[in-house]
Formats: structure tokens, sequence, C-alpha cells
């Protein structure tokens, strides 16, 4: 069962440098999810989907991008990195919200941005 | 806005009852949810609780809602040392995707 898997795992970057996280899901999950998770702060919403080809903003989108090309798959971005980016990055799925249905998370990307 | 409060760290002995708090501020709150995060790991959902119950027992949990002070509680009877890991708890106000508002989490230390 692998449900939400990320990678990679981990992952350090200099300042201004670019990567893609990917998120992918073999649920047939039509929400999709990306937070971030500071000390103190729970987990905050960056950007999330409500399937394929849509994107919209969540509470901190600011310095990033995403994509939603394939239902399954779900990209984080970006695209000049700034030690504030530094954080842990969960994906997160859930079903067409038909009746109450939780969302799923992967393990999670640890960044650190130098 | 939506603000979830949670205090920060809890103790416990094993075997000892553990009442982890939580606080939400939007009245229109449709779900309410605990997550149990391991170190390392990402969240996995213990359990949830609609708005217009009062209450839900699920083996050694217990999830008690209190709408009118906005309060919610996850009891764990007979603590365990495998209990030891950051609770999460979460609301969904609603909309055309299921959004969550996570509060902080509480560090929950199992000790012998």
């Amino acid at each position: 069962n692998a449900g939400v898997t990320q990678t990679p795992k981990f992952r350090v970057l200099k300042t201004g440098q670019s990567m893609t996280l990917l998120c992918a899901q073999d649920m047939n999950h039509e929400y999709m999810y990306w937070y971030r998770q500071d000390p103190g702060m729970g987990l905050r919403l960056i950007h999330y989907s409500v399937g394929e080809g849509t994107t919209a903003k969540g509470e901190v989108p600011d310095g990033y991008n995403v994509s939603r090309l394939k239902k399954q798959n779900f990209l984080l971005g970006l695209e000049s990195a700034a030690p504030s980016q530094t954080s842990v990055y969960f994906c997160a799925s859930s079903p067409i919200r038909t009746s109450h249905q939780p969302q799923h998370f992967g393990d999670g990307t640890r960044l650190s941005i130098l | 806005g939506e603000d979830v409060e949670q205090s920060l760290f809890l103790s416990v002995r094993e075997g000892d009852s553990s009442v982890i708090n939580c606080t939400y501020t939007d009245s229109s709150s449709t779900y309410l949810y605990w997550y149990k995060q391991e170190p390392g790991a990402g969240l996995q959902l213990l359990t949830y609780i609609f708005s217009n119950m009062d209450m839900k027992q699920d083996q050694r949990l217990t999830v008690l809602l209190n709408k009118k002070d906005k309060h919610l509680s996850l009891r764990i009877a007979d603590t365990q040392t495998g209990d030891s890991a950051i609770y999460f708890c979460a609301e969904s106000i609603g909309g055309t995707a299921s959004k969550l508002t996570f509060g902080t989490g509480t560090r929950l230390q199992v000790t012998l």
C-alpha cells in the first residue's frame, strides 16, 4: 500500500537554486495539497488542487508554484530558494467531497536552504 | 479568520490517561480532527468528530466537543510509550475542497 509518496525525502539547496518536489498518490484521489511544517506553527497550506489541471493558492503561496498535469501527481516548485523556505513539506490527498473523507499524508520532504 | 490553538507539551506516566486540549475560533467548522505525527513521519488520522456530536469513543480514544466554548479534547486511556508523538487538532470549514486548518501541535511525552 503506497498511498502518498513524496520524493526526495531530504534535500539541501543553496540560496537562489531551484528545485521541484514530487508527490504521487495511487488512491485515485481528486484533491491534493501541499503544506509546510515549521516549529511552533503547525501545518500551513501552500497550494492545493481540486482536480487534474487545476491549482489554487492556500495560506502561504508566495515563492512557490505548483502543477497538476496528471491526476496522480502534484508538483511543488521553488524557482529561487530562500532560507525562509527551510521547512518540512508535506503532501496530502483526499477523495472528492461527497461525504466525509480525511486527508492522507506522505512522510514529508525535509528541505534546508543555506 | 480561522485559528486553532493547542498547548505545546504534555508529559504523562505510562498507564495514566492523557488529555490533549484544543480551542478553535470558527463556529462554522464542520469536522474536527485529531492527527498523530511520529518522529520522521507524516500525519496519521486518529479520529474525527462531526460538529453536531458531543462525544466520540474509539477504543482507547475519546473525543469531547464543547461547541459553546469551541473546545475540543482528546483523551487517551492507559497511555503507552508508543503514544509518544505530536498530536494535531484540525478543523474543516467546508467549501469546494476539504481544506484543513491545523493547530500548532502538542508533543506528548510518556514516561516510565
